[in-house]
């Protein structure tokens, strides 16, 4: 199990909106990050510090959060959007790092 | 240009000896943390652990506290992952990664990534 919960899979129509959550009680106190990974390759940072997006990463590309709950938003989703996405923060000690179990977007 | 270099794909048998490597380049080594990550085949991603390049601090996730080390050589600026004794299951990819060279330390996150070492372990 992880500290942080992700639905394992989102579905988001060519062009449309798709959100993917991130939820654990350590993003109350620790700043949360977002990665991308294709198939085959290495992750890549595409959010962190909620909603600070990496140079380089589309804007349609957008983070937020509240409490204990992050989102990763992806607008006018392309077919390069389709990929593994995965949040990750510290853990509640703060001493550890925890990755979300990953969300599967599908763009259809 | 900033990189992260790990050592190739490792094939080895149940109870051998494994140290994977990872070689930073482009930036000042002895200045971010490194962390090691796993992912078994078709699964997400685990955080293993870190080291300071600094001192040399580690901190360990519990899943893999006493089964991994992590250690450094400064002299070629290369971060290890060493393994005693494997088992079948630690068949997975490794990555290293950085905490902070981009995004500044204070948010955490991961933001320069090795190419990933495959290990394979089986009979």
């Amino acid at each position: 199990s992880s500290d942080l919960t992700q639905d394992p899979a989102v579905s988001v129509a060519l062009g449309q909106t798709g959100r993917i959550t991130c939820q654990g009680n350590s993003l109350r106190k620790y700043s949360v990050s977002w990665y991308q990974q294709k198939p085959g390759q290495a992750p890549v940072i595409v959010m962190y510090g909620k909603n600070k997006r990496p140079s380089g990463i589309p804007d349609r590309i957008s983070g937020s959060g509240s409490g204990n709950i992050a989102s990763l938003t992806i607008a006018g989703a392309q077919a390069e959007d389709e990929a593994d996405y995965y949040c990750a923060s510290r853990d509640t000690s703060g001493n550890h790092w925890v990755f979300g179990g990953g969300t599967k977007l599908t763009v259809l | 240009e900033v990189q992260l270099v790990q050592s190739g794909a490792e094939v080895k048998k149940p109870g051998e000896s494994l140290r994977v490597s990872c070689q930073g380049s482009g930036y000042s080594f002895t200045s971010y943390w490194i962390h090691w990550v796993r992912q078994m085949p078709g699964k997400g991603l685990e955080w293993m652990g870190r080291i300071d390049p600094r001192d040399s601090y580690t901190n360990y996730s519990p899943s893999f506290q006493g089964h991994v080390t992590i250690s450094l050589d400064m002299s070629i600026s290369t971060a290890y992952l060493q393994w005693n004794s494997l088992e079948a299951s630690d068949t997975a990819i490794y990555y290293c990664t950085i905490v902070g060279l981009n995004t500044g330390t204070h948010y955490d996150a991961f933001d320069i990534w090795g190419q990933g070492t495959m290990v394979t372990v089986s009979s």
